[in-house]
């Protein structure tokens, strides 16, 4: 089991650049969801999805934020132009099944400068 | 909506003395899960220990055990014999069983520090 996998760790743009974060849930899992951890607003569910579908999408903060999983093994978030505003550290996360608990990945950092 | 209260922003515990960190929730629902989960400086988000709504007796793992009061919608974690690998944000969240928004609802988190 490798855990689901972000990429990158890090990530250090200017703004109204665009900004595509990656994630890679663990195989098997049905759900998957982004949230955002900033100290001011801690963690922050922004969408998620189940077996590929977007279901809640309301804590994404603008438009400037989309969300896409195209395949059970990969998903991405995408912020187009990026803002100082959106510097917080991004976290992915997947679940087998309803009730059973997320399993993280080690979150990107993104600084908009 | 579901709500989750941590009160204590900042905890400091001696080692291999217990600490108990406390966690409220606001939900009209009868069926639900707790978790707690860990953040050491790492950044990685570790659960530490899960609880069904339904089931009475409390969980427990190792040195970590919780304290369910349903009526009063209370889950407290308690870590005994504490431990310098402790030092962490501590994270105390709610979810739902299934349909509509069921994505874990997380409080704001409680630091704790061990003191050697």
């Amino acid at each position: 089991d490798a855990g689901v996998i972000q990429s990158p760790r890090h990530e250090v743009t200017e703004m109204g650049q665009e900004v595509t974060l990656r994630c890679k849930p663990i195989s098997g899992h049905n759900s998957l969801f982004w949230y955002r951890q900033t100290m001011m607003r801690g963690l922050e569910l922004l969408i998620y999805f189940n077996n590929n579908v977007p279901i809640d999408d309301s804590g994404m903060p603008e438009d400037r934020f989309s969300a896409k999983m195209p395949n059970a093994s990969f998903s991405t978030l995408k912020i187009q132009p990026s803002e100082p505003r959106d510097s917080a550290v991004y976290f992915c996360a997947s679940r087998r099944m309803t009730g059973s608990p997320l399993h993280f990945g080690n979150g990107t950092r993104l600084t908009v400068t | 909506a579901q709500t989750v209260t941590q009160s204590q922003p900042e905890m400091s515990v001696q080692e291999a003395e217990t600490v108990t960190l406390s966690c409220t929730y606001d939900t009209s629902e009868s069926d639900y899960y707790l978790f707690w989960y860990k953040q050491p400086p790492s950044r990685q988000m570790i659960l530490v220990i899960r609880q069904e709504a339904y089931k009475q007796q409390n969980a427990t793992e190792n040195r970590f055990s919780v304290n369910f009061q349903k009526a009063a919608k209370s889950f407290s974690l308690k870590i005994s014999d504490s431990q310098l690998g402790d030092a962490a944000m501590y994270f105390c969240a709610y979810s739902l069983p299934g349909g509509g928004a069921d994505g874990l609802t997380f409080g704001k988190g409680t630091h704790l520090i061990i003191q050697p």
